[in-house]
């Protein structure tokens, strides 16, 4: 069983479209994460939820907006494609988000902007 | 804000050479410590941490000081082998409370070793 699982795996599109990237954990963990890795491999989180509420948000454009469902759950929805979006988006879990320990990745959602 | 500087990569060893990642960083409290490794293709994973300082941290051969007094935590391995060719990471995690509880990580060194 894949602890972090994204869906899709890869994802291409054009400009302008608007596409969501999924992410649910089997751990039982409290706290979600996305992170975003650059073409130089630099990692960056974006949001943190915890226990469905929003706790990180960091200075992220407007066109994305995470959502979680249930604590298993954490999305991303990305409106208005841009070609500086391309990247490597990681989703993560962690047992609390005052916790340092415990962090799970998923194997990440390589998003192309043609 | 907290922040994390790692060596310049790529690095590029023969097997059974030592290796040496630098690390140092900046942060207000006192963070804990991480190194994760992200193999091609697949998520990152928990190579080693310490919680304060002085802790040594280990795992497959790679080790790991968290030195407050020059604020580093370089990674080290005896001898490498082509399976440890990977991104290396090294992350702070803050304690100073409210939106700072988050992993902080450098910009990651790439590390090829060759037969």
């Amino acid at each position: 069983d894949t602890a972090v699982s994204q869906t899709p795996k890869y994802l291409v599109t054009q400009m302008g479209n608007d596409k969501s990237i999924k992410c649910e954990q089997n751990l039982g963990h409290d706290t979600m994460y996305w992170y975003k890795q650059d073409s130089k491999k630099f990692l960056k989180i974006m949001f943190s939820y915890n226990n469905k509420e929003l706790i990180i948000n960091e200075t992220v454009p407007n066109r994305f907006s995470p959502k979680s469902p249930d604590k298993a759950h954490l999305n991303l929805h990305i409106n208005s494609l841009e070609l500086g979006d391309s990247a490597v988006y990681f989703c993560a879990s962690s047992t609390g988000h005052h916790l340092p320990y415990g962090y799970t990745f998923g194997s990440g959602t390589r998003l192309t902007v043609v | 804000g907290d922040s994390v500087t790692q060596m310049e990569g790529p690095v590029t060893l023969s097997e059974e050479a030592f290796l040496t990642i630098n690390c140092t960083y900046t942060a207000t409290g006192y963070p804990s410590l991480f190194w994760y490794v992200q193999y091609p293709g697949e998520g990152l994973q928990l190579l080693l941490k310490a919680t304060k300082a002085d802790d040594k941290g280990s795992n497959k051969g790679f080790e790991a000081t968290y030195r407050k007094e020059t604020t580093s935590f370089h990674l080290e391995k005896g001898s490498v082998q082509v399976s440890d060719s990977a991104v290396y990471f090294c992350a702070l995690f803050s304690n100073s409370g409210g939106s700072n509880y988050k992993l902080t990580f450098g910009k990651g060194t790439l590390l090829t070793v060759n037969p």
